[in-house]
């Protein structure tokens, strides 16, 4: 079974600073992916970068970077130059390519603040 | 846009009720769609995934028989919460893959469930 774990409940950062996000997987499926999604406080899940556990380079995108460490099973999430409106809930997942037939599992979320 | 559009965004009804939530993928076709339940502060559970033209398959300790599911179309997938009590009451969220190789999986925007 798939275990995510995101230990940190709440983070806060001064805007325009730089905040890493912990994750934290274990998984038994050969390949597998692991994504990031903001959920701010209207609900909605809004997908910030996805990893593939094949994929030779970190991910990626705009402010957002996924230090991907396989070896330890990681997949840290870097928000550079924060800014006030990146304040929501964040979401860690994964998701299985094998038997588990691409379902994705979801860490515990951490809590950004982002202050002025 | 939104790639993936969720009806209605709120409701509430009254116990012993059946409430339907409608989950569309837009411009493009989803085989596989997923609902997940999200309590207040909590992570996203996955309840079920959503096959076109076949059974639901539920995640252990989901009763299938409270939380019907119905993949009619490539674009539609409905959940029908069947007499539905206060504990009911919950963030249901569907999700469908695009298809596309970088793994964007897309939510929709969520449906907030209150029953009184």
């Amino acid at each position: 079974a798939q275990k995510i774990t995101q230990t940190q409940p709440g983070m806060f950062v001064q805007e325009k600073e730089a905040v890493t996000l912990d994750c934290t997987y274990d998984t038994s499926d050969p390949s597998y992916g692991l994504f990031w999604y903001k959920q701010p406080s209207s609900g909605e899940m809004i997908f910030l970068i996805y990893q593939g556990s094949y994929d030779q380079q970190n991910a990626t995108e705009g402010r957002y970077s996924l230090n991907f460490q396989k070896a330890r099973k990681s997949a840290n999430l870097v928000i550079s130059a924060s800014q006030l409106g990146d304040s929501a809930m964040y979401f860690c997942a994964h998701i299985g390519r094998g038997s588990t037939l691409g379902r994705l599992y979801f860490g515990r979320g951490t809590q950004l603040t982002v202050w002025p | 846009g939104a790639v993936v559009s969720q009806h209605p965004s709120r409701v509430i009804c009254k116990s012993g009720t059946s409430v339907k939530i409608e989950c569309r993928s837009l411009d493009f076709q989803a085989t596989t769609m997923f609902w997940y339940r999200q309590f207040p502060k909590q992570s996203l559970m996955l309840m079920a995934t959503s096959n076109e033209g076949s059974k639901a398959t539920y995640e252990q300790g989901v009763e299938k028989d409270k939380f019907l599911i119905n993949h009619a179309s490539l674009t539609l997938s409905t959940l029908t919460v069947t007499s539905a009590h206060p504990e009911d009451s919950s963030f249901y969220i569907c999700s469908a893959w695009t298809g596309q190789s970088t793994g964007e999986l897309f939510f929709g925007e969520g449906s907030r469930l209150t029953v009184l």
